[in-house]
């Protein structure tokens, strides 16, 4: 079974609106990590937001929010006021607490983000 | 500044001829780690170092080698690359402490074909 699920393979936005990208998560868990991360097309994977399944409050990070609804699984980015810069891939990643210490991030499938002008 | 560099950034090569991918971090985090990401599978760790002198499998090591002689280095050998190995590559490193808040952070990328 998927542990991250992104169900939204693309999405457009209009420059300047908000936009929220989807996350659903499935881990039996109690400690574990929630990430978000953006990849433009130059390649490189940024780290833009954390949120951890203890934490009460969203987390925030400039323009970058996290929606946690830790009943439903689900971990959504918001893109406050979308700039021609946020155009990219953006992935949906989870590190789950227990276990080893692999640390691997499980990550979603992605959603292509395209900000138009 | 605080990063992660791996190099080369760009390497074509031949099936069997050994390469080296370094990777290096300045933020003396004691975990690191190697992926791979290709098309329609997502990103897959290779190995993950939890210190050095200290490494161990991913979920695809096949093919692979990684050595932890220093802390801020973590180079990925490729003995005999083939060309189910052409891929784009990753490096990642964390301080290493608490594992669900461990946030880790990549490198730029290795994009790696193989002929």
């Amino acid at each position: 079974a998927q542990k991250i699920t992104q169900t939204q393979p693309g999405m457009f936005v209009q420059e300047k609106e908000a936009v929220t990208l989807d996350c659903t998560y499935d881990t039996s868990d109690q400690s574990y990590g929630l990430f978000w991360y953006k990849q433009p097309s130059s390649g490189e994977m940024i780290f833009l937001i954390y949120q951890g399944s203890y934490d009460e409050q969203n987390a925030t990070e400039g323009r970058y929010s996290l929606n946690f609804q830790k009943a439903r699984k689900s971990a959504n980015l918001v893109i406050s006021a979308s700039q021609l810069g946020d155009s990219a891939m953006y992935f949906c990643a989870m590190r789950e607490g227990r276990g080893t210490g692999r640390r691997a991030l499980t990550f979603g499938s992605g959603t292509r983000l395209q900000v138009q002008p | 500044e605080a990063q992660v560099t791996q190099n080369p950034r760009y390497l074509i090569t031949v099936t069997g001829k050994k390469l080296t991918v370094t990777c290096s971090q300045n933020m003396n985090h004691e975990y690191m780690s190697w992926y791979r990401q290709d098309p329609g599978l997502g990103l897959r760790q290779i190995y993950y170092s939890m210190n050095v002198e200290v490494t161990d499998k991913g979920d695809v090591p096949e093919g692979y080698k990684v050595s932890r002689k220093e802390k801020r280095n973590f180079p990925l050998i490729l003995e005999s690359p083939s060309p189910n190995q052409t891929s784009l590559y990753f490096c990642a490193s964390s301080l290493g402490q608490i594992p669900s808040t461990d946030t880790q952070y990549f490198g730029p990328g290795t994009r790696l074909t193989v002929l």
